[in-house]
């Protein structure tokens, strides 16, 4: 199985510092693409970034940012300034080969932001 | 755009009954997936639908789960038989397309308990 790691069960950070969530990840397929969500305590998944193997440049959307190394098959994702409604589940997820929406996701990252 | 909407959020039934749960797209995407998520794991990929195709289905998904989407639009999960490793969160999202860049909206999902 092309799996997802996500190494830190847990993270905390302070209020208004940046915070690195680790993934890395198996493929064996030459065009993927690699999603980070968001699940807070409600449940729902919120879609946050997107990157693909093949852009040239790491994705940024706001405040989130994706640190893409691909010779490491790493896609860390970078939140800054932290808010405390950032706190809840981080899921790293991949996509790749014919069918793109298939995501096999990793098992999440909790991020405490403090006050 | 109402989202993603699935019915009903909880359910709890007894092992053996069958139990059928929904899912209304976004309206404009043609694309919908069934995930699975058991408590401190990530989702699991299931089926998904291109309009009213099923066109790929998970080896998790037993002889005794069958998805429809009859017309495109909406879509049904139905589970017979219950068991009790079946309780998970069940969790539907739509995409535009299959584009490698079109991200999966996730409803607020399904919380089936079997007793």
């Amino acid at each position: 199985a092309q799996k997802i790691t996500q190494t830190q069960p847990g993270m905390f950070v302070q209020e208004k510092e940046a915070v690195t969530l680790d993934c890395t990840y198996d493929t064996s397929d030459p065009s993927y693409g690699l999603f980070w969500y968001k699940q807070p305590s409600s449940g729902e998944m919120i879609f946050l970034i997107y990157q693909g193997s093949y852009d040239q440049q790491n994705a940024t959307e706001g405040r989130y940012s994706l640190n893409f190394q691909k010779a490491r098959k790493s896609a860390n994702l970078v939140i800054s300034a932290s808010q405390l409604g950032d706190s809840a589940m981080y899921f790293c997820a991949r996509a790749g080969g014919t069918s793109y929406g298939k995501l096999t996701f990793g098992q999440g990252t909790i991020l405490t932001v403090h006050p | 755009d109402t989202g993603v909407s699935q019915d009903p959020r909880h359910k709890i039934t007894k092992r053996g009954q069958n139990v059928t749960f929904r899912c209304d797209p976004i309206s404009e995407h043609n694309r919908l997936y069934w995930y699975r998520q058991t408590l401190g794991q990530g989702p699991e990929f299931l089926t998904y639908f291109q309009n009213e195709a099923q066109l790929e289905k998970s080896r998790l998904l037993s002889d005794r789960f069958s998805a429809e989407r009859p017309k495109g639009s909406f879509s049904t999960l139905e589970i017979q038989r219950t068991e009790q490793g079946d309780s998970a969160m069940y969790l539907c999202a739509s995409s535009l397309d299959g584009a490698r860049n079109s991200p999966l909206h996730f409803g607020n999902g399904t919380r089936l308990t079997v007793t």
